[in-house]
């Protein structure tokens, strides 16, 4: 089994409908975060969590809300989709082990697009 | 602030032929350097990282890059490419403190018979 699952892995929606992505771990890590992926923009950071008690916002926070569940879960929310938030989305975790680098596992990704 | 710099959208080779991927980053400090490939229909994998030691690492899928502090470089390599490396590979450092990974454009390879 995957070690980190992403559900829908596509969705199409319309515009101003509220969309939940959702991503699951099975890695045990602390860390999880949430990507956007454009042609010719690589990965950008949505969100990311260092525990269930810490959210924070990354470069394009905009429009997007999420939720630590429970350290293994971590939700991504468009409360009222747009069509330029049509992307590849994708959630990954990593755990910081100090003397070493921040290694990310990627889930399969999600791809949204908006009508 | 950190950027990492991938000046090739895309490159195609031949089958068998040696492959350099170039990344080009912008770190006060001594980075922390990645390289990850994502495969048509799938989430990144690392392929290697640097963050000490000896500037030559060595990946999976027989890659290795260089570090070159005095050219800001860490450019990925393969000696002979093979029809499934065929994908999109990122070239990634990670910020100050450690806890933000930013990426580059990505450069995506094309492998012709």
């Amino acid at each position: 089994d995957a070690d980190v699952t992403q559900t829908p892995r596509n969705r199409i929606t319309k515009t101003g409908k509220r969309i939940m992505l959702e991503c699951s771990q099975t890695k045990g890590h602390d860390r999880m975060y949430w990507y956007r992926q454009d042609p010719g923009l690589g990965l950008r950071l949505i969100y990311y969590s260092f525990d269930v008690k810490d959210i924070n916002k990354g470069e394009i926070s905009d429009g997007y809300s999420v939720s630590r569940q429970a350290q293994a879960k971590f939700s991504l929310s468009l409360e009222s989709a747009i069509p330029n938030q049509t992307a590849l989305y994708f959630c990954a975790t990593s755990d910081y082990i100090a003397g070493d680098t921040d290694t990310q596992y990627f889930g399969p990704g999600t791809r949204l697009t908006v009508l | 602030a950190q950027s990492v710099t991938q000046p090739d959208i895309h490159i195609t080779v031949s089958e068998g032929a040696s492959l350099e991927l170039r990344c080009n980053y912008s770190y006060g400090a001594t980075p922390y350097l990645f390289w990850y490939v994502q495969s048509p229909g799938q989430g990144l994998q690392l392929l290697l990282k640097y963050f000490s030691g000896d500037t030559l690492v060595q990946g999976i899928k027989g890659f290795e890059a260089e570090f070159k502090r005095s050219q800001s470089s860490f450019n990925l390599r393969k000696p002979s490419v093979h029809w499934s490396d065929a994908a999109e590979y990122f070239c990634a450092v990670i910020n100050t403190g450690g806890f933000k990974t930013i990426f580059g454009a990505g450069t995506r390879l094309f492998v012709k018979a």
